[in-house]
């Protein structure tokens, strides 16, 4: 089946850019999304990427897409502590429907003062 | 508007036990889910509604049913509980099922099988 990969941890420091990376394996992929999850709660969508793009900015956040390599990053400018939290990578593999949601495993960002 | 409400937040099961977690939404949504968190391996769907009355598998059903009988309502049923099935149980909703549109999620019900 399709797979979604992330790594588990990254930390920066307060003020800094965080970059969280995954890969994915679906070619037919059609929208790529990142969600935010706090501790305790459900997952937030902070923003998404519609599969012929390359790049889309929305305020501090950069999402860059490598549709040759399967590649997807989220970069956050200016990290700050309430930027702590899992995110996690999501390809909608499919279209209307019959698409279905597939996420990697989540990455924690840990943001030291 | 409430958004996505789940209940409980919290419960315990022996092994065998039945159970039914609860979900509704009031944003008139068609689409409703069922995601089951375990550390380390992101959320993998359950089982799926596209509108009342509809429901369908996702990638990890056995052990579970749903039923929409409502918009509103989206209830998954544990049958026979087992300790394999100690997870965090994510409800989520949308207008439609991918695309730009937002999946809203609920809070969350953290399910402890002893």
């Amino acid at each position: 089946g399709e797979d979604v990969e992330q790594s588990l941890f990254l930390s920066v420091r307060e003020g800094d850019s965080s970059v969280i990376n995954c890969t994915y394996t679906d070619s037919s992929s059609t929208y790529l999304y990142w969600y935010k999850q706090e501790p305790g709660a459900g997952l937030q969508l902070l923003t998404y990427i519609f599969s012929n793009m390359d790049m889309k900015q929305d305020q501090r956040l950069t999402v860059l897409l490598n549709k040759k390599d399967k590649h997807l990053s989220l970069r956050i400018a200016d990290t700050q502590t309430g930027d702590s939290a899992i995110y996690f990578c999501a390809d909608l593999h499919g279209s209307g429907n019959t698409g279905k949601l597939i996420f990697g495993q989540g990455t924690t960002l840990q943001v030291k003062p | 508007n409430a958004g996505v409400t789940q209940t409980p937040k919290f419960q315990v099961l022996k092994t065998g036990q039945s159970m039914t977690l609860q979900c509704a939404q009031d944003m008139n949504h068609e689409y409703m889910s069922w995601y089951r968190q375990d550390p380390g391996m992101g959320l993998r769907l359950i089982h799926y509604s596209v509108g009342a009355g509809i429901t369908d598998q996702g990638e990890v059903p056995n052990g579970y049913n749903v039923s929409r009988s409502t918009t509103e309502d989206f209830p998954l049923r544990l049958l026979s509980a087992a300790p394999s099935q100690t997870s965090v149980y994510f409800c989520a909703s949308s207008s439609q099922r991918g695309g730009t549109d937002t999946q809203y999620f609920g809070p969350g019900t953290r399910l402890t099988v002893l």
